[in-house]
């Protein structure tokens, strides 16, 4: 399967503990996207990278939250000192590197991350 | 700054009547216009899109939206709907210079038997 693959696909924390989430792109893309869907509510832009650079992350909180997209392996979304109000699904996506994007992204099954 | 809106957010319809689904957008420039489905606890998947040329655009599962530059609008449509089609749907726009697909709130399409 040469989709975009998103694990843990669930994922428990108490509050104050980390969560990392990981996406691998589909093969042949070089953009990754995360995107977070709170209860009730539309997706809303996180960060998008390239292989080894943040290219805008205009929807990161500010603090506990970081991503990056290593040369190898896959892009990482970390949550430092989780709260109840990061209980949500993050969704991660990938598109073709940038000549041919059309905008069009691909989506992973997304990973729930529920904190107690 | 660019915008999408969803002004309904829960749709119900009967098994076998047509629905359409509502979306605008805003946007200074060019855009690329989207429709993502998501079925529960599951990932978004393109139902069609709308990058140029004809304004009518077709899908799978038997959708269709039409591009409307003058309303900014974007519906979704299908003439008759199934109990499968019960689900989330998502209008997107991306836009050059912005460089992200920008969604709107969602619809809850529910089909009664």
């Amino acid at each position: 399967n040469a989709g975009v693959m998103q694990n843990p696909r669930h994922l428990v924390r108490r509050r104050g503990q980390e969560a990392r989430l990981r996406c691998s792109p589909m093969k042949g893309h070089s953009h990754v996207y995360w995107y977070r869907q709170l209860p009730e509510e539309g997706l809303k832009f996180m960060v998008y990278l390239q292989k080894e650079n943040i290219i805008d992350e205009s929807g990161m909180p500010k603090e506990r939250f970081s991503a990056e997209f290593p040369k190898e392996g896959p892009s990482i979304l970390r949550i430092q000192q989780v709260v109840r109000g990061d209980s949500a699904a993050y969704f991660c996506a990938s598109s073709p590197q940038r000549g041919r994007n059309t905008g069009e992204l691909f989506f992973g099954e997304g990973s729930r991350l529920t904190v107690l | 700054a660019q915008s999408v809106t969803q002004l309904d957010s829960q749709v119900p319809v009967f098994e076998e009547a047509p629905v359409e689904l509502r979306c605008n957008y805003s946007s200074s420039v060019s855009v690329y216009l989207f429709w993502y489905v998501q079925y529960p606890n599951q990932g978004l998947q393109l139902l069609l899109k709308y990058l140029s040329g004809s304004t009518l655009v077709k899908g799978i599962n038997g959708f269709e939206a039409e591009f409307n530059k003058s309303q900014t609008s974007f519906h979704l449509r299908k003439p008759s709907v199934h109990i499968s089609d019960t689900a989330e749907y998502f209008c997107a726009a991306f836009s050059f210079g912005n460089e992200k697909l920008t969604f709107g709130t969602g619809t809850r399409l529910t089909i009664i038997p």
